[in-house]
């Protein structure tokens, strides 16, 4: 166990439907991301939230909405996806210390497998 | 140019093989580099770091050559536990306010 815990584990999903994604972190990190991953393409960055505070974004589309109400805690609400929304997603956590370097690793959750049909 | 370039494989090794990774990236200005591993339908998870000196971890060996921007893991006495795919992945800087740049990774399978 690392540590983050998302749920669910498995989504299915209409593209009418309104869901949310949550990650939990229980090892004190501040910084929380938002991942996906895509068949065959590389992990990209969604959202990063700093102390609560969303630092940035990555032209992630509005029907993706991030929220963050404290440092352990990170939602993802997803409403009217598209099917090429398909995919995993991973939440990540970092440790920053009061100087404001990172620790080195960046620990992630299990995933959530999201299909919208 | 992708920022963080692999070969996607597969290398298909027997057990026993020494076989190595090479990753490049793009920005010169990039601080700290990682090797993650990710299993199928695995998150992925922190193998090693690389530092500028090389460092090794059993038979896990990294080096960093910052002129040519390139990265590299050397794995010896492949085990059939190895099989995964292997992400480079590299930090713009050191403060992880800028999150980390995943390469496509590439695919590992040791065969009997």
């Amino acid at each position: 166990e690392t540590g983050v815990t998302q749920t669910p584990r498995h989504l299915v999903m209409g593209m009418t439907n309104k869901k949310s994604l949550k990650c939990e972190q229980h090892l004190g990190h501040n910084a929380m991301y938002w991942y996906k991953q895509s068949a065959k393409k590389p992990l990209e960055l969604m959202f990063v939230y700093n102390f609560k505070e969303q630092t940035e974004n990555n032209s992630v589309p509005s029907r993706f909405s991030p929220e963050c109400p404290n440092s352990s805690h990170l939602f993802l609400h997803l409403h009217t996806l598209q099917p090429e929304d398909s995919a995993l997603y991973l939440c990540a956590s970092i440790g920053i210390g009061t100087s404001g370097t990172s620790t080195d690793t960046q620990y992630f959750g299990p995933g959530t497998r999201l299909t919208v049909l | 140019r992708k920022e963080v370039e692999q070969d996607p494989g597969p290398f298909n090794v027997p057990e026993g093989a020494t076989v190595a990774f090479n990753c490049t990236y793009s920005n010169s200005a990039s601080q700290s580099f990682f090797w993650y591993r990710q299993d199928c339908r695995k998150e992925p998870k922190l193998l090693m770091s690389v530092y500028s000196s090389g460092n090794e971890d059993g038979r896990f060996t990294a080096q960093l050559n910052r002129a040519s921007q390139y990265i590299s893991l050397l794995i010896r006495d492949s085990k059939l536990s190895d099989s995964a795919t292997y992400l480079c992945v590299v930090n713009k800087d050191n403060t992880g306010r800028r999150a980390l740049t995943f390469g496509s990774g590439t695919r590992l399978q040791v065969q009997p």
